[in-house]
C-alpha cells in the first residue's frame, strides 16, 4: 500500500540554523501539506501546496518558513533560522483528486537547541 | 472563530464499546474526520463524515449531525492496540488542497 515516507525521523539542530525537511508523497496525489504537533499538543496547519504554489498557509508559517516541491517526488519544508519554539513533529500529508482524505507520514521530530 | 472539542481522557474496558464526542463550531464545514494517534507517531486515518448519518467500517463507526454541529466515533469490541489518541479534525471549505482544524485529541486507554 503506498504512503507518504519523511526523512530525517530526528533531527536536531542549534538555535539559528537552517534546516530541511524532506516528504514523498503518495505518488499519484496532488495535493500536499504540511502540519506540526508541539509534544502535548494538538497537530496544527502549516501550508498546503498545490499545482506548484502555496494555496493556504497559517500565521505560524512567517517568513522563515518555505517550501519547495524541486522535483516530481520531493516535497520539503524549510525553516532558515530556527528558534527554540519551532521544536516539534512535523507532519507531511497528501491528498489525491478522486479522494478526501489526508494521509500522514510518520513525521520528523525536531529539536532546536 | 474555530473550535474544536472533545473529552481529554477515556478509560474503557477490553471487550467493550466506547464513543468518543466531539463538537465543533467552525467558519465552514466540507467533512469531518476521525485519525487514530499512537505515541510518537503520525495520525492514521479512520473514517470521515460529510452527510449527516452513520458510517460502519468494521469495528468503528462515526455519526456526524450538521445541525447540531456533533460527530462521535464508535469503538466496539475493543482491544488493547486500540489505546491511543483519536482526533477530531474538521475540513472547513471545500476542495481537497483545504486544510484540516484539529481538536486536541482523545486519549483513550483500554485496561484488561
Amino acid at each position: 500500500e503506498p504512503e507518504v515516507t519523511q526523512t530525517p525521523s530526528h533531527q536536531v539542530t542549534q538555535m539559528g540554523q537552517e534546516v530541511i525537511l524532506r516528504c514523498v508523497p503518495i505518488s499519484n496525489h496532488l495535493y500536499f501539506y504540511w502540519y506540526r504537533q508541539i509534544l502535548g499538543q494538538k497537530v496544527e496547519f502549516l501550508v498546503s501546496f498545490y499545482n506548484n504554489e502555496i494555496s493556504e498557509k497559517s500565521e505560524i508559517f512567517d517568513d522563515q518558513f518555505s517550501v519547495e516541491r524541486p522535483d516530481g517526488s520531493n516535497f520539503t519544508l524549510k525553516i532558515r533560522s530556527t528558534k527554540l519554539e519551532d521544536s516539534a513533529m512535523y507532519f507531511c500529508a497528501s491528498c489525491g483528486l478522486a479522494s478526501d482524505t489526508q494521509y500522514f507520514g510518520p513525521g520528523t521530530r525536531l529539536t532546536v537547541l | 472563530g474555530q473550535n474544536i472539542d472533545q473529552p481529554t481522557e477515556m478509560t474503557a474496558t477490553e471487550g467493550a464499546i466506547v464513543q468518543i464526542n466531539c463538537t465543533y463550531q467552525t467558519s465552514g464545514f466540507n467533512g469531518l474526520f476521525w485519525y487514530q494517534q499512537h505515541a510518537g507517531e503520525a495520525p492514521t486515518f479512520l473514517s470521515y463524515n460529510v452527510l449527516d448519518g452513520l458510517e460502519e467500517k468494521g469495528r468503528f463507526s462515526s455519526f456526524l449531525s450538521r445541525s447540531k454541529g456533533y460527530s462521535y466515533l464508535l469503538l466496539k469490541e475493543l482491544q488493547m492496540k486500540d489505546s491511543a489518541s483519536y482526533l477530531c479534525a474538521v475540513r472547513g471549505k471545500a476542495g481537497g488542497y483545504n486544510k484540516l482544524i484539529f481538536g486536541a485529541g482523545t486519549r483513550l486507554a483500554v485496561h484488561p
